[in-house]
């Protein structure tokens, strides 16, 4: 079983909509979590930590389910500027990060 | 400004080259990763260090080499063992301090092909 796992999607959707991506990981020992963004052959950039009781960035809001082992982000209003692909990123033990293989989120006008 | 710059951007080995990938950073971290991207795949971790003259193996060591005689430097050597070497290759650093633990900075990536 991988450690963390993400529907790869496509996800298309239009202007405005709003879209949630899960992401399940497997040891539950896992201490932290965050959402990458990566644009296509561009590095991953940090889009937000994700804290036990939930947090939001502007659109963006994280939640975290330690009793099911996942992780979600919800984007709202969706803008064409959205269109990447979110990395799912656990961390367990100091050095142990897993990526999930991301989702893609194309956001048609 | 502050950052991690990997070069070059585009490389393309020969069948039995071994090529080295440069990434140097000026953040002051002491922790610094070599990761591999394939399509469709996440991120695999290569070899990670977390001090000068130290580094350990990750998920797929086998065909890479790595070195770490300076805090600054983290050079990848993908050596002619490594017979399916075309991918995406992602250089990354870690700061230690408690305001911005655990958050990897990356690279630009270096492109790596076969010809």
């Amino acid at each position: 079983r991988k450690e963390v796992e993400q529907d790869p999607g496509p996800f298309n959707v239009p202007e405005g909509a709003t879209v949630a991506f899960n992401c399940t990981y497997s040891n539950s020992a896992s201490q932290s979590f965050f959402w990458y963004r990566q644009d296509c052959r561009k590095e991953p950039k940090l889009l937000m930590s994700v804290y036990s009781s939930g947090n939001e960035d502007g659109r963006f809001t994280a939640q975290l389910n330690r009793a099911s082992q996942y992780i979600s982000l919800l984007i709202r209003d969706s803008k064409l500027s959205d269109s990447a692909t979110y990395l799912c990123v656990v961390k367990t033990g100091a050095n142990n990060l897993f990526f999930g293989t991301g989702t893609r989120l194309t956001v048609i006008p | 400004d502050g950052g991690i710059t990997q070069s070059p951007k585009y490389l393309f080995r020969k069948e039995g080259q071994n090529v080295t990938l440069s990434c140097e950073q000026n953040l002051n971290h002491d922790a610094m990763y070599w990761y591999r991207q394939d399509p469709g795949q996440g991120l695999r971790l290569i070899y990670y260090s977390q001090i000068v003259n130290d580094f350990q193996k990750g998920d797929i060591a086998e065909g890479y080499s790595v070195s770490r005689e300076k805090k600054e430097s983290f050079p990848l050597t993908v050596t002619s063992a490594q017979k399916n070497p075309t991918a995406f290759y992602l250089c990354a650093s870690m700061d230690r301090d408690p305001r911005e633990y655990e958050k990897l900075f990356f690279g630009s990536g270096t492109q790596l092909s076969v010809l």
